[in-house]
């Protein structure tokens, strides 16, 4: 199972919005709404931040939001903070009854 | 409130086997639509899902680790266990164990992780 495809690195400036994509194939991304994103920052745990492709875990701020168009999903962020500058992962449940992670995007806040 | 914690050993050699323990609290592993799985980050790399345990005991792997991984659950001790075995530089990771929920279907609370080095 490959890993799902997302850009290594996107930036951009307080209150701007940046969209992260995520690409996979119809064995993964395509073929499920079981696309989640995470948010990592240095030395921590990731944290939960959508489920089910466009589904916000409570307490999890409205800034953040997801959607899928065929075997691509995208993570959205509005309003950028600086809190928000992380690593952030993709992940896919797959047609061999296992998760897929993304290989991370880096988020600056410039 | 939800807490997990993995243990197990900080060095290994080399062709010996891991044993991680996540203990968790807050849920239990017997209540329907709950499980505990695995993910792993080599240093400076990405995520990489290795395993997941249901409550109803039914297990799933990585298709590309599915040799080398053994996951058991204990209820009683809220407890998971992960085996890994043939240890190999390249598994030098912190190993994170997770809450996963299918009406969530994706890994809700984390446990701070632990980082294993394999070198001789």
């Amino acid at each position: 199972q490959s890993a799902l495809t997302q850009p290594a690195s996107v930036s951009g400036s307080p209150g701007q919005s940046i969209t992260i994509s995520c690409t996979g194939t119809s064995s993964d991304v395509g073929g499920y709404n079981y696309v989640s994103w995470y948010q990592q920052h240095p030395g921590k745990a990731p944290k939960l931040m959508i489920f089910d492709v466009s589904q916000r875990p409570s307490g999890v701020s409205t800034r953040f939001s997801g959607s899928k168009s065929g075997n691509t999903a995208s993570l959205t962020i509005s309003g950028l903070q600086p809190e928000d500058e992380a690593d952030y992962y993709c992940s896919s449940y797959t047609s061999s009854s296992s998760w897929v992670f993304g290989g991370g995007t880096k988020l600056t806040v410039l | 409130q939800i807490t997990l914690k993995e243990s197990g050993p900080t060095l290994v050699k080399p062709t010996q086997t891991l044993t991680l323990t996540c203990t968790f609290s807050g849920f239990s592993l017997s209540t329907s639509g709950v499980g505990v799985g695995w993910i792993r980050q080599p240093p400076g790399k990405a995520l990489e899902w290795l395993a997941l345990i249901y409550w109803n005991d039914d297990k799933r792997y990585s298709p590309s680790l599915k040799s080398r991984l053994t996951i058991t659950k204990d209820t009683s001790k809220n407890q998971v266990v992960l085996t890994m075995t043939n240890m190999d530089p390249v598994d030098t990771a912190t190993y994170y164990c997770a809450q996963y929920r299918l009406n969530f279907d994706s890994f809700g609370d984390w446990g701070q992780g632990t980082l294993v080095t394999v070198s001789s």
